[in-house]
């Protein structure tokens, strides 16, 4: 298994471009979370899915949007990106425990993003 | 809402000393915690839960209900300790993340 892949590893854009980051994973998880890592700022939730078709918002959604189409992938948008979203971007997925609660989550290897 | 607050961003001691990460939850029934934990180059991996009251590499952490604290304690550090640690609670759907200490172990 590969577990949680994220593409690319690292991109650098100007500002007002646009661009798609895809993770995927083999793990057959229902739920699924992009994160950005910034200094001192910690991990924060940007958006999450728990399930094939659903998305919700987290704690920093401005200026991202996102897809989950098929279970396996889920695709984080940037449609005009800014220099404040210079940053390490984290997939992670996850099973549910039927509960509406979520178990041990797994990353991906972190996709560096530079917005000049 | 729910909250997770680790109060040292950075954290440095000399190795074959203890170790203690802080952390601290907002009060709300019964929590379920976590602490994670990212090794430098390697992707952000869980290191223990409290529901398991296991040892890992060394450490351990209790949760102190009192104290709404679940701090992370290893008796001797060790050099491959040094790491990014993130302490967190379940919520519903989601993990709520604290911000995270860096600890290094100094030779």
């Amino acid at each position: 298994n590969a577990g949680v892949t994220q593409t690319p590893k690292f991109r650098v854009l100007k500002t007002g471009q646009s661009m798609t980051l895809l993770c995927a994973q083999d793990m057959n998880h229902e739920y699924m979370y992009w994160y950005r890592q910034d200094p001192g700022m910690g991990l924060r939730l940007i958006h999450y899915s728990v399930g094939e078709g659903t998305t919700a918002k987290g704690e920093v959604p401005d200026g991202y949007n996102v897809s989950r189409l098929k279970k396996q992938n889920f695709l984080l948008g940037l449609e005009s990106a800014a220099p404040s979203q210079t940053s390490v971007y984290f997939c992670a997925s996850s099973y549910s425990r039927g509960r509406g609660d979520a178990d041990t989550q797994y990353f991906g290897p972190g996709t560096r993003l530079t917005v000049l | 809402a729910q909250r997770v607050t680790q109060p040292e961003k950075l954290l440095s001691v000399f190795k074959g000393a203890p170790v203690e990460l802080k952390c601290n939850y907002s009060y709300s029934g019964s929590p379920e915690l976590f602490w994670y934990v990212q090794y430098s180059r390697q992707r952000l991996q869980l290191l223990l839960r409290h529901i398991s009251r296991e040892s890992i590499k060394g450490f351990t952490a209790d949760l102190n209900k009192g104290e709404t604290s679940f701090h992370l304690k290893k008796p001797f550090a060790q050099e491959e300790d040094s790491a990014m640690y993130y302490c967190a609670r379940q919520g519903a759907q989601k993990l709520v993340f604290g911000q995270g200490t860096r600890l290094t172990i100094n030779p």
